[in-house]
């Protein structure tokens, strides 16, 4: 099992350029998460999925959108990238919350200049 | 509202000795649950431990110990006779009982662990 995979590792944007983040899970997990990570501020999250066909908005999810057309698929797109939007991206994947744990991807290094 | 704060922003020790990892939560929620993640220089998070708000067992994996205490709103972790591996940044995490599983992370720890 691969686990949590997240495509690219690491891409430099322009702003207002658009791009768009994948995870994937082979674990059979419902739930997905899109988390960002800034320095000094842990982790937070930016939207997440019950299920496939379902999105939901986290605790920062302005200038992100997401689909989950897939079960194991979590697409982020940034439709015009700013430079706030540097950081690393986080996808995780959990079975049904809250009991379980979630799983994180390796991660995701945006700059945008 | 959910809140995890790590007071100690970054730690130094040298090999061997112990070191204890701070975290202390807020939260209403009667059921919650409690996570630590390492982080280690390669940047993938790792999954260490997960405590359940109605379990307060002390946990020991190794040279790792957890001691959660609901009396303090505390989850600290304890590195027993530290190795130069240890180095990472080490989150704590608040999930709720209640809702779809969003977790509340603290900002974080650098340990560095010194030969």
């Amino acid at each position: 099992n691969a686990g949590v995979t997240q495509t690219p590792k690491f891409r430099v944007l322009k702003t207002g350029q658009s791009m768009t983040l994948l995870c994937a899970q082979d674990m059979n997990h419902e739930y997905m998460y899109w988390y960002r990570q800034d320095p000094g501020m842990g982790l937070r999250l930016i939207h997440y999925s019950v299920g496939e066909g379902t999105t939901a908005k986290g605790e920062v999810p302005d200038g992100y959108n997401v689909s989950r057309l897939k079960k194991q698929n979590f697409l982020l797109g940034l439709e015009s990238a700013a430079p706030s939007q540097t950081s690393v991206y986080f996808c995780a994947s959990s079975l049904d919350p809250p009991q379980e744990t979630q799983y994180f991807g390796p991660g995701t290094r945006l700059l945008v200049l | 509202a959910q809140k995890v704060t790590q007071a100690q922003t970054e730690i130094s020790v040298v090999e061997k000795e112990d070191v204890t990892l701070d975290c202390v939560y807020e939260t209403r929620d009667t059921t919650y649950y409690l996570f630590w993640y390492k982080q280690p220089p390669s940047g993938e998070l790792v999954f260490l431990i997960r405590r359940n708000s109605f379990d307060e067992q002390n946990e020991i994996s190794g040279r790792y110990s957890w001691n959660f205490q609901k009396s303090t709103s505390s989850f600290n972790f304890t590195i027993t006779a530290s190795q130069v591996v240890d180095s990472a940044v080490y989150f704590c995490a608040l999930g709720r009982g209640t809702s779809y599983g969003k977790l509340t992370f603290g900002q974080g720890t650098i340990l560095t662990v010194h030969p």
